[in-house]
């Protein structure tokens, strides 16, 4: 079953670091574009970032929102994706999703995880 | 805050048609492909629409995909109790490099 399971969310300070997990199994990793999503309790979706595939130089996007504090990785030995965020905000807070974004949907996000929820608490 | 501009709600009854609008500019809708995804409260989204009219494997005919301009639509026919969710439009931003989703709309079955 292709699937995505996150993990790492919790509950942090302002200022504070969290580093979150998107496991998958499935489908081998590598061979896909990987976003990362969130949603504010009561919010509407927010496009975190992408990170792109080896043939495309790990290349990332990053909204405007995080750029600079927020930095996605991969690991495709493991088949997992990673989202370290820094300099935590209250506005952080949300459920984080990883989704799988491939080619042959022209880049739609098709596979999603079930999310993992940050709060950002002072 | 959201560059794409979606109506707050939507309703219907069971067997009719649901047209919800997506409204964006030249940067995003008008020169990249409009996605449509479906949400239910406390669960992830599911991708319904890509390439602006394609449905993955799975998703009923009844949603289809338009795009004209700086526009687009998803249209629900044949009204379902189980459509009752919300959705959402994306594309990507040329401007701001990176992709963007619409506010949302709810759509209700009466």
């Amino acid at each position: 079953e292709v699937q995505l399971v996150e993990s790492g969310g919790g509950l942090v300070q302002p200022g504070g670091s969290l580093r979150l997990s998107c496991a998958a199994s499935g489908f081998t990793l590598s061979d896909f574009y990987m976003d990362w999503v969130r949603q504010a309790p009561g919010k509407g979706l927010e496009w975190v970032g992408r990170l792109r595939r080896k043939p495309n130089s790990y290349t990332t996007d990053y909204a405007a929102s995080v750029k600079g504090r927020f930095t996605i990785s991969r690991d495709d030995s493991q088949n997992s994706l990673y989202l370290q965020m820094n300099s935590l905000k209250t506005e952080d807070t949300a459920v984080y999703y990883c989704a799988r974004t491939p080619e042959f949907y022209y880049y739609g996000m098709d596979v999603w995880g079930q999310g993992t929820t940050v709060t950002v608490f002072s | 805050q959201s560059v794409l501009t979606q109506p707050p709600s939507a309703s219907g009854t069971p067997g009719q048609s649901v047209t919800i609008s997506c409204s964006g500019s030249s940067s995003n809708i008008e020169s990249n492909y409009v996605y449509w995804y479906q949400q239910f409260p406390g669960t992830a989204p599911k991708l319904l629409i890509y390439r602006n009219n394609q449905r993955p494997s799975g998703v009923p005919d009844r949603f289809s995909g338009s795009k004209s301009g700086t526009s687009a639509s998803l249209a629900i026919s044949g009204l379902r109790s189980e459509d009752e969710a919300d959705y959402y439009c994306a594309t990507w931003d040329d401007r701001l490099s990176g992709r963007v989703f619409g506010t949302g709309t709810k759509v209700t079955v009466l």
